[in-house]
């Protein structure tokens, strides 16, 4: 699996945009950029995926660059609820069936 | 998306003794299921690939006679943790697929052996 990069923290206001970037340089052609985010004491909580196309959920939006070597989730309005770790991981072939390799991902924080 | 329910969420045992831990997908039939070990302050690490009907198989570097995992049902795969020591204290997620792309996650178990 390709390897991703991600700031160790973030800070954000509460009601404003939060914009998590992540490096994926090394991606390969038919593998998908999925995010998952962990709250303290929980398991991971899926929020969005994309493979090439910007994607948008009711949670969150995906802005895949055009080389796909880099992305950003971002949190149109963040709430306190929000505070938690984001993990950016590329998995090919759907992640049904394949390990997801988490890293240390992004601490983000927000703030009143 | 795929509902996923772990039982116990928190347990408490002495050293030596063994403790089964059970993940259940309420709303999906998945043949595969995921076990994963989640230190302090560290991110998660699979363990193992629970296959229901076969044999899981294992990471490197997990014991499959310490950590035996069981899928015996479509919902249904345990992991239990044989002759638990302190050192294997940590919080047990486990995962299965919710769909055609995307893994679901239970709300964890925090074991803790004295």
């Amino acid at each position: 699996d390709a390897k991703t990069t991600q700031p160790t923290s973030m800070d954000c206001a509460e009601g404003r945009a939060a914009n998590l970037p992540c490096n994926h340089s090394t991606i390969s052609g038919n593998e998908y950029v999925y995010w998952y985010r962990q709250i303290h004491s929980q398991g991971p909580q899926y929020i969005i995926h994309g493979l090439k196309n910007n994607e948008t959920n009711e949670m969150a939006s995906l802005i895949i660059t055009e080389d796909r070597k880099s992305s950003t989730l971002i949190l149109p309005h963040a709430t306190l609820r929000d505070t938690a770790v984001y993990y950016c991981i590329v998995d090919a072939g759907g992640t049904s069936y394949g390990k997801l390799t988490f890293g240390q991902g992004t601490i983000l924080t927000v703030h009143p | 998306g795929a509902v996923v329910s772990q039982h116990p969420s928190r347990v408490i045992c002495k050293s030596g003794t063994s403790v089964k831990i059970e993940c259940r997908s309420l709303d999906f039939q998945a043949t595969t299921m995921f076990w994963y070990r989640q230190f302090p302050k560290q991110s998660l690490m699979l363990m193992a690939t629970s296959n229901e009907g076969s044999k899981a198989t294992y990471e490197q570097g997990v014991e499959k006679d310490k950590f035996l995992i069981n899928h015996a049902s479509l919902t249904l795969s345990t992991l239990t943790v044989t002759s638990a020591h302190p050192e294997d204290s940590s919080f047990y997620i486990c995962s299965t697929a919710g769909g055609l792309d995307t893994q679901y996650f239970g709300p964890g178990t925090r074991l803790t052996v004295l």
